[in-house]
């Protein structure tokens, strides 16, 4: 079962900061929290992920909460091409991902 | 990035009929994929984890004879549907197992007539 949960859509300026959070309230210690975006009728995308420290790369900015319970995926400049539903996910023993809900992300020109 | 690929992108097939779709990474040796399968505008289900040169584990729920997975060598592994029927038409995705992540295909549009 999926260790997260998410807001079912959120709607971001083109051009302005997207903020989705991510609750993930009972992450083990050693558990990662990834990042993934699907874009309709295709496979995920990977963004990011991390364990503890906040993490950025060239897509986004992930911010983790000290007590892990939560984090918060950022995408700096919104654009159209970022309408996707974004995952969240714990990533449990053996590598594997249990897939929540997502948030459905809609840029706005 | 590490390449993922899925044959068929689409199939269309006859109830009773089996479908094998096969998942590759292409530039890299994963010894760990997973299939996945997603619904109409639902999120993606984990269905098997399937280890080079051994059985797949199959998640609760999932029919291992009805799903029967077959992962030979390090880069291919391969989803066979047997005796589909409707119920099975559905979005058929793999991922494949990089160094700290993991790695997904296009996906497979399977319908059953």
């Amino acid at each position: 079962d999926a260790k997260t949960t998410q807001p079912p859509s959120m709607d971001c300026a083109e051009g302005r900061a997207a903020n989705l959070p991510c609750n993930h309230s009972t992450i083990s210690g050693n558990e990662y929290v990834y990042w993934y975006r699907q874009i309709h009728s295709q496979g995920p995308q990977y963004i990011i992920h991390g364990l503890k420290n906040n993490e950025t790369n060239e897509m986004a900015s992930l911010i983790i909460t000290e007590d892990r319970k939560s984090s918060t995926l950022i995408l700096p400049h919104a654009t159209l091409r970022d309408t996707a539903v974004y995952y969240c996910i714990v990533r449990v023993a053996r590598n594997q991902f249990y897939f929540g809900t997502g948030t459905s992300l809609t840029v706005i020109p | 990035g590490a390449v993922v690929s899925q044959h068929p992108s689409w199939v269309i097939c006859k109830s009773g009929t089996s479908v094998k779709i096969e998942c590759r990474s292409l530039d890299f040796q994963a010894t760990t994929m997973f299939w996945y399968r997603q619904f109409p505008k639902q999120s993606l289900m984990l269905m098997a984890t399937s280890n080079e040169g051994s059985k797949a584990t199959y998640e609760q729920g999932v029919e291992k004879d009805k799903f029967l997975i077959n992962h030979a060598s390090l880069t291919l592994s391969t989803l066979t549907v047997t005796s589909a029927h409707p119920e099975d038409s559905s979005f058929y995705i793999c991922s494949a197992q990089g160094i700290d992540t993991q790695y997904f295909g296009p996906g497979t549009r399977l319908t059953v007539l």
